[in-house]
């Protein structure tokens, strides 16, 4: 069945620093990919989307690039602040499923000043 | 400019004993979705529904059943909760550009 891979967390980085996360996918049909961010106490909302190779999701500076034939949607930022400091989940979402979403296992980033 | 809104907040029972969880959406989707969240292991789809009228099991439906009220309220009724149910619940809903809303949560422990 269809699954996505992040990288574990934490990831610990002090204000500034450039963000790198990892994800890697696997699905039979063809995905439309997610990044969600969870704040502390609250519910998923999505940060950035793509829906088919190489277009690029992007919003409030994070990045993420479709990219099929390394099966992958990093999601990156070039200058991270301490309010960035959330869980990053990666998902995906396969024209066969219904619209079910397949999440990763999410990825804790905390940031300093 | 609700979106989704799940009550309780915060509930605690003992086992074997019920409990239903409340969803509404004022965004007039058709699809809806309940999720749980355990540590390390992402959120699993418990149950959705395309259209009123209609459910369908996810990866973890055992323990639970849902009613799919009208086009706005979607709940999650525990039977007999057990502790391995201790989780926090999501409800979602989902737009035409297969965007998920989601609740704020309901965070659920069984003694």
């Amino acid at each position: 069945g269809d699954s996505v891979t992040q990288m574990e967390g934490p990831v610990t980085l002090s204000e500034e620093a450039f963000l790198t996360i990892n994800c890697t996918y696997t699905a039979t049909g063809y995905p439309s990919l997610f990044w969600y961010v969870q704040y502390p106490g609250e519910g998923l909302q999505l940060l950035l989307k793509a829906t088919k190779a190489d277009d690029k999701g992007s919003n409030k500076g994070f990045e993420a690039t479709y990219r099929k034939e390394t099966t992958s949607f990093h999601l990156e930022k070039g200058s991270v602040q301490v309010s960035d400091s959330a869980v990053y989940f990666c998902a995906l979402s396969d024209w066969q499923s219904f619209q079910k979403l397949v999440f990763g296992t999410g990825t804790r980033l905390l940031v300093s000043p | 400019n609700a979106g989704v809104t799940q009550t309780p907040k915060f509930q605690v029972l003992k086992t074997g004993q019920s409990m239903t969880l409340q969803c509404a959406q004022d965004m007039n989707h058709n699809s809806m979705y309940w999720y749980r969240q355990d540590p390390g292991m992402g959120l699993r789809l418990i149950y959705y529904s395309a259209s009123e009228g209609t459910t369908d099991k996810g990866e973890v439906p055992n323990g639970y059943n849902v009613s799919r009220l009208n086009k706005r309220e979607f709940s999650l009724r525990l039977e007999s909760a057990a502790p391995s149910q201790t989780s926090v619940y999501f409800c979602a809903s989902i737009d035409q550009g297969k965007v998920q809303y989601f609740g704020a949560g309901t965070r659920l422990s069984v003694l």
